[in-house]
């Protein structure tokens, strides 16, 4: 299976515990985003890299997210002293970028629930 | 202030009719359109994309028309089977010359039903 893979696909986690993520990409994929999903929503842009460069920070919902992509192959994605309204699927995709056109591909996501 | 609609929450279609599903941009800076179908509990799977230049693009079953004056684009799927049944995403991106760009805008999805 060559897809968008996420690790750990469920995670459950008491208030005030930090969480990591895992996203590995497409292999010949040099973009990587995440994207957080709640309830009745379409996915929310968070973050993404070229390579290993991060390039859009701007969007993560506060000084608690944080994103590293260390070699430009995969990534993580960390959220300290979670709150229940972290609760929510967090989804990961990649592309390889093109003029005009970037088809991103998913992952699975990783569902967080924050008791 | 959402940038992508989708207007329609659900739609019911006939086996074997067509399913049109509409979204509605207000960015003008938007110049490429995806469009997602998504599974409970899965992530989004790609369907088919149509980049500003053009009017329509077609894939098999699945047909995509914009109009960039409207800014406006559908999402015709004929014939219409029961594996069809799912969330359909509309997406915006927005290309960008000086090698950055955020991420795609979604929409709030349309729950598309295919009924026997």
């Amino acid at each position: 299976d060559t897809g968008v893979s996420q690790d750990p696909r469920h995670k459950i986690t008491k208030r005030g515990q930090n969480v990591t993520f895992r996203c590995d990409p497409i292999s010949e994929h040099n973009r990587l985003y995440w994207y957080r999903q709640t309830l009745g929503q379409g996915p929310e842009f968070l973050t993404y890299f070229q390579n290993e460069a991060q390039l859009e920070k701007s969007r993560l919902l506060s000084d608690r997210f944080s994103a590293e992509r260390p070699k430009g192959s995969f990534s993580t994605l960390e959220i300290q002293r979670t709150e229940q309204g972290d609760s929510a699927m967090y989804l990961c995709a990649s592309s390889f970028r093109q003029p005009m056109q970037e088809t991103q591909y998913f992952g699975p996501g990783t569902r967080l629930l924050v008791l | 202030d959402q940038q992508v609609k989708q207007n329609s929450p659900s739609l019911s279609v006939q086996e074997g009719r067509i399913s049109i599903l509409n979204c509605d941009y207000t960015n003008s800076m938007f110049d490429y359109f995806l469009w997602y179908k998504k599974y409970p509990a899965e992530g989004p799977t790609f369907l088919i994309s149509i980049s500003s230049i053009k009017d329509k693009n077609e894939d098999g079953r699945f047909t995509v028309f914009l109009n960039k004056s409207a800014k406006h684009l559908s999402l015709h799927i004929v014939p219409s089977q029961p594996g069809d049944s799912a969330v359909y995403f509309c997406a915006a991106g927005e290309t960008y010359s000086g090698g950055g760009a955020d991420g795609l805008t979604f929409g709030k999805g349309t729950h598309l039903i295919i009924q026997p």
